[in-house]
């Protein structure tokens, strides 16, 4: 069974402190790892997708990259306007369905 | 370019009542799904729509339906509905089947009181 793990659960950090979130995987077979943002009453905002490992990919502040095992959201110097709940999802040979992690919460303060 | 459109955005209802959530997909996008979100599970897929068929399916009950109209939007039916039932309901949009990005609507707040 395709498994996400997100860690940590939440993470606070001041800002201008960069630092990493980390997405663990089990799929049968990937098909793309996608990284999603969500604010409070929101629905999630798609950030990158990943098809394959070694594959990069930048947007401002965040840099998503993925391996064969994990992908990992670095931060770099974080605004508080950063904040937001970063969601990843894997979809897998299995069929078309994104199966999602339960999120890393992010607090950035001034 | 307008986004996923999703209505109403808060909805209130009584245990046994049924309720309808509908969704209008980005202009082009074929393909709409639907999730679950609640604290305790996360996001979890309903169904998946493509040319008016539901092509897959998630765990949930059969009190949980959807469909699909020629026009791309869709609508979820939830009957009999469970304090349970009580979540953020999601719909994404895709231009196509499989793992092009989807893009999701701002959801649909339902109580069930």
């Amino acid at each position: 069974e395709d498994q996400v793990t997100q860690s940590p659960e939440a993470l606070r950090l001041q800002e201008g402190e960069s630092s990493s979130l980390n997405c663990s995987y089990t799929v049968s077979g990937l098909r793309g790892l996608f990284w999603y943002r969500q604010d409070p009453g929101k629905g999630p905002e798609f950030l990158f997708t990943l098809y394959s490992a070694g594959e990069e990919k930048e947007k401002e502040r965040l840099k998503a990259t993925l391996t064969k095992k994990e992908s990992f959201l670095h931060i770099t110097a974080p605004k508080p306007e950063d904040s937001a709940t970063y969601l990843c999802a894997v979809g897998s040979n299995s069929g078309y369905a994104l199966n999602f992690g339960k999120g890393t919460s992010l607090l950035v303060t001034p | 370019k307008a986004g996923v459109t999703q209505t109403p955005r808060y909805l209130i209802k009584t245990r046994g009542q049924q309720v309808t959530l509908s969704c209008s997909p980005i202009s082009g996008h074929r393909s709409v799904s639907w999730y679950q979100q609640t604290p305790g599970q996360g996001l979890q897929f309903l169904f998946e729509y493509f040319s008016e068929t539901q092509r897959n399916k998630g765990n949930f009950p059969g009190r949980f339906s959807g469909r699909q109209f020629s026009n791309s939007r869709s609508e979820m039916n939830v009957s009999t509905l469970e304090l349970g039932d009580s979540a953020l309901y999601l719909c994404a949009s895709s231009l196509h089947r499989g793992l092009t990005e989807a893009f999701f609507g701002q959801g649909t707040r339902l109580t069930v009181v």
